[in-house]
Formats: C-alpha cells, sequence, structure tokens
C-alpha cells in the first residue's frame, strides 16, 4: 500500500495568479500521476510524471499550463499557471506501486 | 484508447438492499485491471473491489462482489444488504499496461448512490 500526502487541501486563488501542488508519498514508486475533477465530473488523467524525466501530459494537456516536477522517488508538485475560473476543480495525485492506485485526499482549487 | 461507460447517473434504493452498478468498457489490451472507486463527499478516492482481467473468478470483498464478463466487456458491481455509508459517487475505472508499466486509469462518469433508510 502507499499513504499520500497532498498539499494544500484547498485555495482560493485570484486569476491569473499560479498555485503550486505538493504530493509526498511515504514509499518509493515509480510513476506518479496527476489528475483534475471537474465540478460533478469524473476523473481526468492529466499527466505522468517519472523521475528523471519530462512528463507525459495527456491530449488536452500542456506542459505551459501544468508544469509538474519530479524531483525524486517519493515528491511530485503540479503547477496551475495563469489560472481563471475555468481552472476550479479538484486536482488529484495518485500512485500506482503494483496493482492498485492509491490517492492523495485532493486539492480543491478555486479560482475567483 | 480505452473508454469507459457508466450509464446510471444515479441510484437509489432503500437500506437493507442490493443493488447493481454497470460499467461496460472498451479495449484492444489483453492485460488490464478493473475497479469500483468510492468516493464520499469528502472526496478521497476509496478502493471498493479490484479484478484482474486474467482472472476467470469474479472478486469478492465482503459485501461487494462483481460480474465480470470479459467477452461482453461488462464489470458491474452488486452491493448487498446496502448501508446509509455506502452513499457515495461510485467510479469504474481501468488500469492497462504499456511501456512496462501502469498507465493511468481511465475513469467512467460515475454514479451517484444514495442509501435511503
Amino acid at each position: 500500500s502507499a499513504v499520500i500526502s497532498q498539499k494544500p487541501s484547498r485555495d482560493i486563488c485570484q486569476r491569473g495568479t499560479s498555485l503550486t501542488i505538493q504530493c509526498q508519498v511515504d514509499s518509493q514508486v515509480t510513476m506518479m500521476f496527476w489528475y483534475r475533477q471537474q465540478p460533478g465530473q469524473s476523473l481526468t488523467l492529466i499527466a505522468t510524471a517519472n523521475q528523471g524525466s519530462e512528463a507525459t501530459y495527456e491530449s488536452g494537456f500542456v506542459i505551459d499550463k501544468f508544469p509538474i516536477s519530479r524531483p525524486n522517488l517519493t515528491f511530485s508538485t503540479l503547477t496551475v499557471s495563469n489560472m481563471s475560473p475555468e481552472d476550479s476543480s479538484i486536482y488529484l495525485c495518485s500512485v500506482d506501486p503494483g496493482t492498485e492506485a492509491f490517492f492523495g485526499q485532493g486539492t480543491r482549487l478555486t479560482v475567483v | 484508447a480505452q473508454t469507459v461507460t457508466q450509464s446510471q447517473p444515479e441510484m437509489s434504493v432503500q437500506e437493507a438492499e442490493t443493488v447493481t452498478l454497470s460499467c461496460t468498457y472498451d479495449t484492444s489490451e489483453n492485460n488490464y485491471y478493473l475497479f469500483w472507486y468510492k468516493q464520499p463527499p469528502s472526496r478521497q478516492m476509496i478502493l471498493v473491489i479490484r479484478q484482474e482481467a486474467y482472472k476467470q473468478q469474479n472478486a469478492t470483498e465482503n459485501r461487494f462482489s462483481v460480474n465480470f464478463q470479459k467477452a461482453a466487456k461488462s464489470f458491474s458491481l452488486k452491493i448487498s444488504d446496502s448501508q446509509l455509508g455506502d452513499t457515495a459517487m461510485y467510479f469504474c475505472a481501468f488500469m492497462g499496461y504499456s511501456g512496462g508499466g501502469a498507465d493511468g486509469l481511465t475513469f467512467g462518469k460515475g454514479t451517484h448512490l444514495i442509501i435511503q433508510p
């Protein structure tokens, strides 16, 4: 299993600013995943972050908007850049050390 | 690319009843996992049950069981003796393997399950 600590749990931000979300895992994992959950919607994969390489982004998501860092095997950050109200969502990090995915508690972002 | 379809946006049953949530998926992969996750208002994603595609036997976890029909690409969740604490969003999810590692999950749109007292 894996325990994931995600910070902040929630934030209210002004449009045009950026927010960095942190994800800390209690064990070393090869891949970490970032998801977005828009209000009342399902989870959508933003990108996969491997340590030591560039993150791989899904269709519709770009590095300039959602830069990701993965400095080691237990930590990753997702930045939401130049925010607009449409970025208001829950952002979740996840790891898959074997045969199931574990999730952080999520970050509820509101952009005003 | 994989797709996961949940055709029931919302379901409501009485406490102690049995309820079945439907899920179908589409993939060309042979090696994959299927999951049901529960998301209560706390928004924490909680694993309910997992099924390996290579296993013919349906997974069971206490009151939760699945009906996995690989040929039909169907993966339904049955909740027996439903309890008030089962009220939540339920997501069906697919996990494949490519490039030597697990892919990110593909989720269905979810079913909002309400257990009535």
